[in-house]
């Protein structure tokens, strides 16, 4: 079967660092996406992971073992606006995209 | 670039109604994407669509359940008749690549 992990719920304060990881079980596999999505909004695409190591994007920062089946999300400097939830998705052959469940990230002051 | 544009943005109807759903993507994307979100199943994918031709429904429900892409610019995702189950927000999302999907707002259906 095909499945990914990811924690439910995570809390933090501003201006701390959080890391949301994900662990997949798929079959296909070429690459790991990371959405965020606030409330009664939209997905929005955060990164993309094709090869193992890390890539950075401003306070974002995403990273890939292939051989660990393993990923995460880090967000550094927190800010209010970062509260919303997070899913991370396996790009399958044919780039259709299987989701987690989501992990929803409350930042407060 | 308007983004992927989606209607009706609410909908309410009752059980046995048939619903309609639109989607214009992105100008210049060749696929276009189906997905459904509820709190209890997350975000699924239903179909999706390669140049205007279906590639994968697997995730499509039931025969209730139907969609279309006529040309580039115009897909409808339609439930007949639609049961209060069907309860979710509908989204659709485009892309010209492997990497990166643009979602559109969504469609919140209510189904009594």
């Amino acid at each position: 079967g095909q499945s990914l992990e990811q924690p439910s719920e995570v809390t933090a304060v501003e201006g701390a660092i959080v890391q949301i990881n994900c662990t997949y079980q798929t079959s296909g596999f070429y690459g790991l996406s990371w959405y965020q999505q606030h409330d009664g909004g939209a997905p929005t695409f955060l990164s993309y992971n094709a090869l193992d190591g890390l890539e950075e994007t401003g306070r974002f920062s995403s990273f890939l073992s292939r051989s660990d089946s393993y990923g995460y999300l880090l967000l550094q400097e927190l800010q209010m606006k970062d509260s919303a939830s997070y899913f991370c998705a396996v790009n399958q052959a044919g780039t259709a995209l299987i989701f987690g469940k989501g992990t929803t990230l409350s930042v407060s002051s | 670039d308007a983004g992927v544009i989606q209607s009706p943005r609410h909908e309410v109807t009752e059980m046995g109604q048939e619903v309609t759903l639109r989607c214009k993507p992105i100008s210049g994307h060749d696929y276009l994407f189906w997905y459904r979100q509820t709190m209890m199943r997350g975000l699924e994918l239903l179909i999706y669509f390669n140049n205007n031709v279906p590639i994968d429904d697997s995730g499509m429900p039931e025969d209730r359940f139907s969609a279309k892409m006529p040309n580039a610019s115009f897909s409808t995702l339609k439930i007949q008749p639609s049961e209060p189950r069907d309860s979710a927000v509908y989204f659709c999302a485009s892309s010209s690549a492997r990497d990166t999907q643009y979602f559109g707002p969504g469609t919140r259906l209510t189904v009594l």
